[in-house]
């Protein structure tokens, strides 16, 4: 157990819908990362938030956003869903930023 | 650019050698990781190596970094059935973001 939990751990939705998914870092934890693993892409950063702050951008798409709250946990939103987002969304967290990521279970979304 | 890769597969027999390999682009990278998923769960750490250490040894597991290739490579001794897994290796890289391999699926026969 890596101390990082996120919820819900499935999800299955329609296309067009919109799904929050949601990640608590580890204890004393301030960055929060979040990971995309899909067949064709693979395992692809999306994002990073640090106390608060966006830090990182990668392949995120427009459709997607995220944030982190004062409590340091971090929500993921997906709109206008389409089949190609199923995917299995993961987020780590680090106590600093060079710090080693610890990884969650996972979200699995299924757009149908 | 930013491009990590991995061989897809290695089948081994328990009790034998596994080594994993992986060749990254990114020569200032200063962690590299390596990582292992089970069926449905998420992501384990398994080990890392700072960019300037050659090896690293953790109990069965043996890590070691040919620099001047970029090449990375993950040896577990006396595998297990238990190791049966997809084992990925991951470079640290700008802004601190992840860059994983495609995986490997280590497969171990009894």
């Amino acid at each position: 157990d890596s101390g990082v939990t996120q919820t819900p751990k499935h999800l299955i939705t329609a296309t067009g819908q919109r799904v929050t998914l949601r990640c608590s870092p580890r204890s004393g934890d301030l960055s929060v990362y979040w990971y995309q693993q899909s067949l064709d892409q693979g395992l692809q950063f999306l994002i990073h938030y640090y106390n608060g702050e966006e830090r990182a951008k990668g392949n995120i798409l427009e459709r997607f956003s995220a944030q982190q709250f004062p409590d340091l946990h971090s929500e993921l939103n997906l709109s206008s869903l389409e089949l190609g987002d199923s995917a299995l969304y993961f987020c780590a967290s680090n106590s600093f930023v060079g710090d080693t990521q610890y990884f969650g279970p996972g979200t699995r979304l299924t757009v149908l | 650019g930013e491009d990590v890769e991995q061989s897809l597969f290695l089948s081994v027999r328990e009790g034998d050698s596994s080594v994993i390999n992986c060749t990254y682009t990114d020569s200032s990278s200063t962690y590299l990781y390596w990582y292992k998923q089970e069926p449905g769960a998420g992501l384990q750490l398994l080990t890392y190596i700072f960019s300037n250490m050659d090896m690293k040894q953790d109990q069965r597991l043996t890590v070691l970094l040919n620099k001047k290739d970029k090449h990375l490579s993950l040896r577990i001794a006396d595998t297990q059935t238990g190791d049966s897994a997809i084992y990925f290796c991951a470079e640290r890289g700008a802004t601190n973001k992840l860059i994983f391999g495609t995986g490997t699926l280590l497969a171990v026969q009894p």
